[in-house]
């Protein structure tokens, strides 16, 4: 049973660095691609980013400034660090996995809500 | 790279079909073959319904089904039921404009 797992700060200030990780279980994260995407309170799905295993990455290019996403195979994990935050990136965070075709989600982790707040 | 226009409510009653549109621009939906659709439960995450314009995940109900006219993408409900009232969303991706959802719709069922 393939899962994802999400984990990481739930409270920021303005202009802190948002950090969050995502495990893979069932699975490797090889020869997979591999996404954040966000929701803000109420609002629609937003795509921030992916990453193939190989380490390759492609950002929304409205994120791109503030956005990294890396990944660590050793130990099925990738990450997501958002920059300069404000309170309109308060929002629940997902991770998810792609399908084998490579262009929809087809696993998704619980969700991680970010508040940003002073 | 702007939104994909849904409509914010669609309803329907037990057993009838609903369409859900999504609407884009010959740079996302008009030259994708790689739309997908997910319905989403008040605080849950996304559930993958719909990949690649028409095909369904299995263990989807073939009740939900795909399709695609021009810049256009819609999700057809057949035999609606009371589990089926929930928030979807359309997604479209290109390599000129990837990953782009929709504005969703809530799915009422009356």
């Amino acid at each position: 049973q393939v899962q994802l797992q999400q984990w990481g700060a739930g409270l920021l200030k303005p202009s802190e660095t948002l950090s969050l990780t995502c495990g893979f279980y069932g699975g490797s994260l090889s020869a997979h691609y591999w996404s954040w995407i966000r929701q803000p309170p109420g609002k629609g799905l937003e795509w921030i980013g992916e990453i193939h295993y190989i380490g390759n990455t492609k950002y929304n290019p409205s994120l791109k400034s503030r956005v990294t996403i890396s990944i660590d195979t050793s130990k099925n994990q990738f990450s997501l660090r958002l920059n300069s935050v404000s309170a309109a990136d308060t929002a629940v965070y997902y991770c998810a996995h792609h399908g084998v075709a490579g262009c929809y989600f087809d696993y998704w982790g619980q969700g991680a809500l970010v508040t940003v707040s002073s | 790279q702007s939104a994909l226009t849904q409509p914010a409510s669609v309803s329907g009653s037990l057993g009838q079909s609903i369409t859900i549109s999504c609407s884009g621009t010959s740079s996302d939906i008009g030259s994708s073959n790689y739309v997908s659709w997910y319905q989403q439960y008040p605080g849950k995450a996304p559930k993958l319904m719909i990949y690649d314009v028409t095909s369904r995940p299995s263990g989807v109900s073939n009740r939900f089904s795909g399709s695609k006219s021009g810049n256009t993408a819609s999700l057809t409900i057949s035999g609606l039921q009371a589990e089926d009232e929930a928030d979807y969303y359309c997604n479209s991706y290109t390599d000129n404009s990837p990953y782009v959802f929709g504005t969703g719709t809530k799915v009422t069922v009356l």
